[in-house]
């Protein structure tokens, strides 16, 4: 089946760090570009970073450039987000997509960020 | 950075044909993508590059771009079409994913 499965959400402290993970399975996960985007309670979506096939080009959004870093291996078929200093306005559903259309989506993991 | 708008909410009766429009400085020379997000469930593409539909989507969603605007057209519309739709294009310019808003499809 091809699908996208986040974990690694949680309940953290302001200023915390979490690490997310997106495992990928039914594609030939090295070929695509990949994506976090995210959403806050009752808000739309965020993108939050892309990353290329081969890990060598990566964009992140405003908001989270210098505190959250994107990363991939290939050879186990995952994706990573890296979230540090983390802040209240960080609180969301995470989302890892495939590709610049972003025609497959996982189903999220929450990260809520909170004292 | 590029801006794309959206209309908060669209109103449409069964059986009828809802437009969801999504706005941008001379956005008919990008590509456009549209989701479907139902509520507690991730959003799903709809329609890809403006017009193509992904080959699970039914032929009553479609899509076309001109100029400063993108349309996502939904026909014989059904209690079930009843979603969050977002329209979403690559700035090329800020190398960023840029959403729309979002409109809220009701069905009366």
């Amino acid at each position: 089946e091809v699908q996208l499965v986040e974990s690694g959400g949680g309940l953290v402290q302001p200023g915390g760090s979490l690490r997310l993970s997106c495992a990928a399975s039914g594609f030939n996960f090295s070929s695509y570009e990949m994506n976090w985007v995210r959403q806050a309670p009752g808000k739309g979506l965020e993108w939050v970073s892309y990353i290329s096939s081969s890990g060598y080009t990566i964009y992140y959004a405003d908001s989270v450039q210098g505190r959250f870093t994107i990363s991939r291996d290939n050879a186990k078929n995952s994706l990573y987000l890296q979230m540090n200093i983390l802040r209240a306005e960080d609180t969301a559903v995470y989302y890892c997509a495939r590709d610049r259309r972003l025609d497959l989506w996982g189903r999220g993991t929450l990260v809520t960020v909170s004292s | 950075s590029y801006v794309v708008t959206q209309p908060p909410s669209v109103s449409v009766a069964p059986g009828q044909t809802a437009r969801i429009t999504c706005g941008g400085n001379n956005i008919g020379s990008k590509s456009v993508h549209w989701y479907q997000q139902k509520p507690g469930q991730a959003p799903v593409l709809v329609v890809y590059d403006d017009s193509d539909r992904p080959s699970e989507i039914p032929e009553r969603f479609s899509g076309s771009n001109s100029g400063n605007t993108a349309t996502l057209t939904i026909s014989r519309v059904e209690a079930g079409d009843e979603a969050d739709y977002y329209c979403q294009v690559w700035d090329s310019s800020s190398d960023h994913v840029v959403f729309g808003g979002g409109t809220k499809l009701t069905v009366l």
